[in-house]
Parts: C-alpha cells; sequence; structure tokens
C-alpha cells in the first residue's frame, strides 16, 4: 500500500528541547517537503529535498532543521531555537520533472509545546 | 511571483444545495493550479489540478473547477453538497520557476447544515 507515513500523530515536547519527527514515504518520490500549517495562514514551506544527501531552506527554516540520507526518510528536528513550535506539521512527497510538480501528503504530526 | 488568494475563509450551505469556493491567483508563468481538500486533523488530499489542457477540470467526489485566465480565477464548485464535504479547502500554484515549489492560499472552511 503506498503511500506516506508520519509519526507520531501527537508530540509534546518542553520548552527548550529538541524533538525529531519522521516521514516516510514509499512511492518512489525524489522529492520531499515539510510545511508547518497554523489556523488562517495556510500551509509554510520549511525546508525541501529534490534528492538524497541535498536539501534546501524553504520561506521559515529558521530553527528546524533536516537530514536526507536516504530516498524514502526526510526526518524534521524542531530545535530550542523554534520561538514558536506549537503547529501542525505536514510532510509531502512528488517526482522530480517537468509537470510533476503534484504533491501527495502525509497525515501531519500535531506538536505542542509544555 | 505567484500567490493565491481565497476570497472567503468560511462558507456555509445547505445539504444538497450547490457549493462556490472562490479563489484568484497571480502569476508570472502559465500557472499549475490545485485544490486541495483537508478534514480535520488529517493531511491534505488531492482534488483536482489544472495544467492548461483543459479550462474545466472535473477532480473527486463531484467537484469541478473553472481556469478563467482572464479574471485570473480557478473557482471550485459542487453542484449538491454532501455533509461528508465539510472540510477545510486550500487553492494552490505552482512556483515553477523555484522547482515547482507550491504556494497555498489561506484556506476556506466549508459548513454543510442539514
Amino acid at each position: 500500500d503506498g503511500g506516506i507515513t508520519q509519526s507520531p500523530k501527537y508530540l509534546f515536547r518542553k520548552e527548550g528541547q529538541n524533538v525529531t519527527l519522521s516521514c516516510e514515504q514509499n512511492l518512489n518520490h525524489d522529492a520531499m517537503y515539510w510545511y508547518r500549517q497554523d489556523p488562517g495562514q495556510g500551509l509554510r514551506l520549511i525546508y525541501y529535498s529534490q534528492i538524497v544527501n541535498d536539501f534546501q531552506k524553504g520561506d521559515i527554516a529558521e530553527g528546524y532543521s533536516v537530514s536526507r540520507e536516504k530516498k524514502e526518510s526526510f526526518p524534521l528536528t524542531v530545535t530550542s531555537a523554534q520561538k514558536n513550535p506549537t503547529a501542525f506539521y505536514l510532510c509531502a512527497s512528488s517526482e522530480v520533472g517537468v509537470g510533476t510538480d503534484t504533491q501527495y501528503f502525509g497525515p501531519g504530526t500535531r506538536l505542542t509545546v509544555l | 511571483a505567484q500567490s493565491v488568494t481565497q476570497l472567503d475563509s468560511h462558507v456555509s450551505v445547505s445539504e444538497g444545495t450547490p457549493v462556490l469556493l472562490r479563489c484568484n491567483y497571480s502569476s508570472s508563468y502559465s500557472p499549475s493550479l490545485f485544490w486541495y481538500v483537508q478534514h480535520p486533523n488529517k493531511g491534505l488530499q488531492l482534488l483536482l489540478k489544472y495544467t492548461s489542457a483543459a479550462t474545466l477540470v472535473k477532480g473527486i467526489n463531484g467537484f469541478e473547477a473553472e481556469f478563467k485566465k482572464s479574471e485570473t480565477s480557478f473557482h471550485l464548485t459542487k453542484p449538491s453538497a454532501h455533509m461528508s464535504d465539510a472540510a477545510e479547502y486550500f487553492c494552490v500554484v505552482s512556483r515553477r520557476e523555484y522547482g515547482n515549489k507550491l504556494v497555498f492560499g489561506a484556506g476556506t472552511i466549508l459548513r454543510v447544515k442539514s
């Protein structure tokens, strides 16, 4: 069954702690993305990667870090430098090339900072 | 630069009546345009995509959207609302000059009354 999985579904963090969100896909897509969703603001791009061992900052990368060691995996670390990390985080993937801009989304992780 | 404006933050309809969710876009290029749907605490699901092949695009669950270049609009419609259509809907444009990254509208929450 092909798709994107994110874990955990809910995550609680104390202030000052780093936390890592998992994203795995078995669609054989080259590109993967991380978005943050806040009420009334749509989705904002944090980081994206179009190939293994390479990634680029999106519009709101400060306080976040990523790695792309395997094609199917793109974990996101929310560091203590992120001032307001409570949000819904969505991972997506797509093919790369002309006409391949459709992104497919995982179910999301809701992060709450206590 | 691409941008997307969803003209209504909330829309309320009665079950069995038509649905209209409005979206205007701006783009320097011939755009790819999408509508995604998100049910509470879930990921985003692709409803439909416009890629210039036809101005009227049919999607899943009876939804369709019409691309009107002269009005820079891409409104989403459905002839008869169902209770299961209650969700948040996002209009999205592809940023081709930035590797097909997506720009999201702020979202429209659709409420369906019985």
